[in-house]
Formats: C-alpha cells, structure tokens, sequence
C-alpha cells in the first residue's frame, strides 16, 4: 500500500538557518504529494502542494519539488524564522476524493 | 468565510460509554474524513464518505461509526470507548484529489 516516510525529530534551529526536512514515498500511480503544518493546539494546515513530477510547490518562504526518480518531495526553507516552530508532516493521495496518507510528522524547534 | 468546526474541544468519558463527536463543514465539499493522532503514528483514516449516505472504512476503523445525513456534517461514534481510543481527533474536508483537504481543530478525547 502507500506510505510515506519523513525524517524523525526534533529537528532543532537557531533563527535564519536553512532548513530541510526529507520525505520519501511508495505508491502506485501517480500521487499527489503535499506538505501541511500543525501549529501547537491547532489542526493541521496545507502549507504546500504539487501534483505531478518536477513540479515545485511554494508557500511562505517554503519550498518542496516532486521528484518522481528519486520518489521525494523535500522540504526546505532558506532562513527559518521562531515562528516557523511547528509540525511538519509529509502526505499523498493517489486515489479519487483526496484520502491522504500520512508521515509521521517532523517537530521544527527554531532557536533565537 | 467557509469553516469546518469540530465540538466538542476536549471531552473525557468512561470506558464502555457511547460518545459522539461532531463534525460540520461550511465548503459544500461532498468529502469529508476522520482521523486519529496519536504519537509515533502521524494521522490515521478512520473513516472516510465521498457524499450523502456514503461511508467507507479507513485504516484503524475497529470500535468507530460514521453517517453522513446531509454534505455539511458527518459525526462520528464510538459505540463503547476504550482507553486505547484516548487521542486526538480530527475531521477533514475536501473537494478535488488535488486540492487538498481543510482540517478542523481537532477534539481531544480522554478515555477513563
């Protein structure tokens, strides 16, 4: 089945570092592929997309590029900001109606 | 502005009570899905429906209910709580596969 996997944390910064957080999948067929971000206490929010291969997704100072030979869709960020201290999780669809499957989640601590 | 709203926020009940958690969304999105969060796991489908009078199993759907009545609201049942299904809770809605999905808030569920 489909799965994704993200590389585990925390992942801790100090302000205007650059950031990459890996993630990897298997699917069949052509997934869409996704970055959302859960602030604390909050639900989850689409920070990124990208539907097909090569494309790249950007938001916020965020980018991912789908990367269909290597099956990645990383996401980096040139200088993390405290306010980007959050949950990042990695997710996929492949199948009709946007059921999304999930990574496990990446915890961004960023320092002053 | 459209929304998707989850009561209640926070609830503890005991083991072997029925509990229903609501879900209501104001996109008019014929999608909508709950999930679970829970350490280690990342978010867990639990139950999915793709319009009125659809429901369709997820991924951890033992011990969980769902039935969609009208496109705004899909609540979910836990017929007999158990404290393994202490976690967090969050529904979804969406409209196309591409364009993600809008999260609630989440209610947090304590099993006693």
């Amino acid at each position: 089945g489909d799965s994704v996997t993200q590389m585990e944390g925390p992942v801790t910064l100090s302000e205007e570092a650059f950031l990459t957080i890996n993630c990897t999948y298997t699917a069949t067929g052509y997934p869409s592929l996704f970055w959302y971000v859960q602030y604390p206490g909050e639900g989850l929010q689409l920070l990124l997309k990208a539907t097909k291969a090569d494309d790249k997704g950007s938001n916020k100072g965020f980018e991912a590029t789908y990367r269909k030979e290597t099956t990645s869709f990383h996401l980096e960020k040139g200088s993390v900001q405290v306010s980007d201290s959050a949950v990042y999780f990695c997710a996929l669809n492949t199948g009709g109606g946007n059921k999304l499957t999930f990574g496990t989640g990446t915890q961004l601590k960023v320092e002053l | 502005d459209a929304e998707i709203t989850q009561s209640p926020r926070h609830k503890i009940t005991e083991t072997g009570r029925q509990v229903t958690l609501a879900c209501h969304q104001t996109w008019n999105h014929n999608n909508m899905f709950w999930y679970r969060q829970d350490l280690g796991h990342g978010l867990r489908l639990i139950h999915y429906s793709y319009g009125v009078q659809d429901t369709n199993k997820g991924e951890v759907s033992d011990g969980y209910s769902v039935s969609r009545s009208n496109t705004e609201d899909l609540p979910l049942t836990l017929e007999s709580a158990a404290s393994s299904q202490t976690s967090v809770y969050f529904c979804a809605s969406s409209e196309s596969r591409s364009g993600g999905a809008f999260f609630g808030q989440g209610t947090r569920l304590t099993v006693v």
